[in-house]
């Protein structure tokens, strides 16, 4: 069965310090995983997608197929990263793929 | 500009009535969704739709049923709205070609039925 899974749903750490959000997933095939973000009083909007390979706001995240994990890490932590964040798995390159959220863990950031 | 509207932005609504949930996309996105979500929460899907025409439930059953007659609008409607119904609709819309799982989102109804 496919599933994504976001074992913390409140994660706090001091700024400056690293972040890192965990996500497991289980799927059969190749998947395509992204980091969905929501921050207070706006819209969930992508973050991060694995095959970008890309560093957005200072975070970033390795697809490990062989842990089958899409950890989300940062470095030093800042204010304005507090928000929801959102793993999510789609089923690759089919067109009729959709997408699964994991439930979401809320990043607090203590100054 | 391209983009996903969600109308009403909030609405509150007693027991019975028949209300309809409004989303548009400037995108020129063929597949569209539409999540529950109470504030913080997980997402739930509950319709999407790749064209017009086109229309599935999705994992999580919904008493709501959309219909998709023009590509960039999808509306959601809850024929008799109870107090259970009330939480958050979020609209979604995504490009099939390339085929890709990037969802943009709209900026969401919040339903309270009283």
């Amino acid at each position: 069965a496919q599933r994504v899974t976001q074992p913390e749903k409140l994660l706090s750490v001091f700024k400056g310090a690293p972040v890192e959000l965990k996500c497991n997933y289980s799927y059969s095939g190749s998947p395509e995983l992204f980091w969905y973000v929501q921050y207070s009083r706006q819209r969930l909007q992508l973050l991060l997608r694995h095959i970008s390979r890309e560093s957005i706001k200072g975070f970033t995240a390795d697809l490990n197929k062989g842990e089958t994990s899409f950890h989300l890490k940062k470095p030093f932590a800042q204010e304005e990263d507090s928000a929801m964040y959102y793993c999510a798995l789609s089923g690759g390159y089919s067109s009729a793929s959709k997408i699964i959220f994991g439930s979401g863990t809320r990043l607090s950031i203590r100054p | 500009e391209a983009d996903i509207y969600q109308t009403p932005r909030y609405l509150v609504i007693g027991t019975g009535k028949k209300i309809t949930l409004e989303c548009s996309q400037t995108m020129g996105h063929d597949k569209m969704y539409w999540y529950q979500q109470d504030p913080g929460m997980e997402l739930h899907l509950i319709h999407y739709s790749y064209g017009v025409n086109s229309t599935e439930k999705g994992d999580l059953s919904s008493e709501s049923t959309v219909s998709r007659i023009r590509t960039e609008h999808f509306p959601l409607t809850l024929e008799s709205a109870r107090p259970s119904h009330t939480s958050q609709y979020l609209c979604a819309s995504s490009s099939r070609v390339p085929a890709s799982g990037t969802q943009y989102f709209g900026p969401g109804t919040r339903l309270l039925v009283l």
